[in-house]
């Protein structure tokens, strides 16, 4: 067990409709990821955020917004789903920011179909 | 941009022989991490190996190694003695030392171990 925990594990929809993925990181670490496993595109970083902010951008797409709450909780909210988004999204945390000698743990993933 | 490419994208090895994975990365920078996270059946994203781009002694952990060539931009994966529970998914993967530390992964190598 990473620490890091994500729901759902599983999640329908269908196209057109908005979800809400749900990341908490490990215990004092103040970094989280969000990255995409798809079967064509591989495994993509999305958007990181540091302690409540932005702090990098990856290949988002503008559908897609994270955000990360006072409690260090992350949420990824998708929108207007497409056959296309269906993957595996998976969240990691880290204690460290910008360029420092941290891990990252990876939670075990929410696996989204859209039908 | 970095990129990191595994050129197998299946290997297999018999129970208790050695393999090793393959992984090539383009990067400009001279200080940054790479890494070998293992993906099981679970889907779990876990760090097999790490190494610093600084440290010229390969890693080592415990049955994994790792043959780091800075010049030639390689990094393998040696796995001795081979168990059926390493059978996976490996993604070799490239992180900055510097700004944000979103990983870049590679497509990944589907590894089987034959009993």
């Amino acid at each position: 067990d990473s620490g890091v925990t994500q729901t759902p594990k599983h999640l329908i929809t269908a196209t057109g409709q908005r979800v809400t993925l749900r990341c908490s990181p490990r215990s004092g670490d103040l970094s989280v990821y969000w990255y995409q496993q798809s079967l064509d595109q591989g495994l993509q970083f999305l958007i990181q955020y540091y302690n409540g902010e932005e702090r990098a951008k990856g290949n988002i797409l503008e559908r897609f917004s994270a955000q990360q709450f006072p409690d260090l909780h992350s949420e990824l909210n998708l929108s207007s789903l497409e056959l296309g988004d269906s993957a595996l999204y998976f969240c990691a945390s880290s204690v460290g920011v910008d360029g420092s000698n941290t891990e990252a743990f990876f939670g075990q993933g929410t696996r989204l179909t859209v039908v | 941009a970095q990129t990191v490419t595994q050129s197998q994208p299946e290997m297999s090895v018999q129970e208790a022989e050695t393999v090793t994975l393959s992984c090539t990365y383009d990067t400009s920078e001279s200080d940054y991490y790479l890494f070998w996270y293992k993906q099981p059946p679970s889907r779990q994203m876990i760090l097999v190996i790490r190494q610093e781009a600084y440290k010229q002694q390969n890693a080592t952990e415990n049955r994994f190694s790792v043959n780091f060539q800075k010049a030639a931009k390689s990094f393998s994966l040696k796995i001795s003695d081979s168990q059926l529970g390493d059978a996976a998914m490996y993604f070799c993967a490239y992180r900055s030392a510097r700004g944000a530390q979103k990983l870049v992964f590679g497509q990944g190598t589907r590894l089987t171990i034959n009993p």
